[in-house]
């Protein structure tokens, strides 16, 4: 059974970093490509990042590019999203999820993330 | 990277069939057979409805479905079912970065 349990949220201050982490099993990990979804409080659904197998692609929504680092330990089927000069607008639950094909076939339950003084 | 545009909510009776527009551009939606749709209940993970515009994966029942013509695909629940209130949201490929929708609110009256 596939599972991806996230880690990492709480609460921090404007211009904070916060590392949140999504354990993964059930699958062979190292085999597809992975992404970070966030949904801000009563908010749709928005794509944050993306990962290549190897971690040799990395892909950002506009909003995080230079402030959000998305990175891959196969050896411990961990995904992992390093946020940095958090904002008020980052607040979100935050979904660890995996591709199937084009398609985010599993997803875990979320983290929720609030950037607040 | 602007969302793609989903009606803000649709209703049926049971047994009736409605459908939820996706509009984007032919930069994701037009560009590429790579449209998903999800289901998200109040307080839970989404999960995937259909996958390729189309295609359904194993379990979800054959009262969805998925098409695409141009710029705009859609999500058609037939025979609708008190479970099927939840909120929906398309997705697209978009040559990296992906976009999603802003998702439809399903009401059973």
């Amino acid at each position: 059974e596939v599972q991806l349990v996230e880690s990492g949220g709480g609460l921090v201050q404007p211009g904070g970093s916060l590392r949140l982490s999504c354990a993964a099993s059930g699958f062979s990990f190292s085999t597809y490509w992975m992404s970070w979804v966030r949904q801000a409080p009563g908010k749709g659904l928005e794509w944050v990042a993306n990962i290549k197998r190897d971690g040799g692609e990395k892909y950002y929504v506009d909003s995080v590019k230079g402030r959000f680092t998305i990175s891959r330990d196969n050896g411990k089927n961990s995904l992992y999203l390093q946020m940095n000069s958090l904002r008020a607008e980052d607040t979100a639950v935050y979904y660890c999820a995996r591709y199937s094909g084009y398609d985010l076939a599993y997803w875990g339950q979320g983290t929720l993330v609030t950037v607040s003084s | 990277q602007s969302a793609l545009t989903q009606p803000r909510s649709v209703s049926g009776s049971p047994g009736q069939s409605v459908a939820i527009s996706c509009t984007g551009t032919s930069s994701d939606v037009g560009g590429y057979n790579y449209v998903s749709w999800y289901q998200q209940y109040p307080g839970k993970a989404p999960t995937l409805m259909i996958y390729d515009v189309s295609k359904r994966p194993s379990g979800v029942p054959d009262r969805f479905s998925g098409s695409k013509s141009g710029n705009t695909a859609s999500l058609t629940i037939s025979g609708l079912q008190a479970e099927d209130e939840a909120d929906y949201y398309c997705c697209s490929y978009a040559g990296d970065p992906y976009v999603f929708g802003t998702g439809t609110k399903v009401t059973v009256l």
